[in-house]
């Protein structure tokens, strides 16, 4: 347990779904994330949020839109998704964004499948 | 392209032995330097780090030995224990001032350590 709890844990949606993906950490942590990663590929940086601040669209599409109401809770609104977008999507969270060697906590991820 | 990488997809290694790990990589504005592991179904968590003005780092059973000239760093386990089977991620941060959270990660190493 690492203190960052991601919920639904796996998720099958269609392509004209909506549907939300929720983070929530227990850390004290003032910086959220959400990773991407496909398979084969390497974890992809997709949002960042300090302070519940935007700090970070690494050009993601704006059928993934992130919410972040408070530095405890991170979520992902998902609409109108390809099949390409399956993939485990992963928060994590750290104290602060730079100055220091900030580890990154993250949770156990969302596998999501969309047919 | 990847700035990242870990060539080797999967490693298998009698328990006890030494795990070695590589990684390469292509931009000299890296810094720092960090392993994750990661479970099934978890969330990678942090493992070791180095920083570029070091070549080695040691945590117990793990090592990392960073070679700057060569663009090449690699994680040593010594025993190697059936608990250390995991997908290891080698990961690397850009020092860009306020903006050094940003990780780049290679696309993982399936260790197997065989009873």
């Amino acid at each position: 347990e690492t203190g960052v709890t991601q919920t639904p844990r796996h998720l099958v949606m269609g392509m004209t779904n909506k549907k939300s993906l929720k983070c929530e950490q227990h850390l004290g942590h003032n910086a959220m994330y959400w990773y991407k990663q496909s398979a084969k590929k390497p974890l992809e940086l997709m949002f960042v949020y300090n302070f519940k601040e935007q700090t970070e669209n690494n050009s993601v599409p704006s059928r993934f839109s992130p919410e972040c109401p408070n530095s405890s809770h991170l979520f992902l609104h998902l609409h109108t998704l390809q099949p390409e977008d399956s993939a485990l999507y992963l928060c994590a969270s750290s104290l602060t964004l730079g100055g220091g060697r900030e580890k990154l906590f993250f949770g156990s991820g969302t596998q999501l499948s969309v047919l | 392209d990847q700035q990242v990488k870990q060539n080797s997809p999967s490693l298998s290694v009698q328990e006890g032995r030494i795990s070695i790990l590589n990684c390469d990589y292509t931009n000299s504005m890296f810094d720092y330097f960090l392993w994750y592991k990661k479970y099934p179904a978890e969330g990678p968590t942090f493992l070791i780090s180095i920083s570029s003005i070091k070549d080695k780092n040691e945590d117990g059973r793990f090592t990392v030995f960073l070679n700057k000239s060569a663009k090449h760093l690699s994680l040593h386990i010594v025993p190697s224990q059936p608990g250390d089977s995991a997908v290891y991620f080698c990961a690397a941060r850009v020092n860009s001032g306020g903006s050094n959270y940003k990780l780049t990660f290679g696309k993982g190493t399936l260790l197997t350590v065989n009873p």
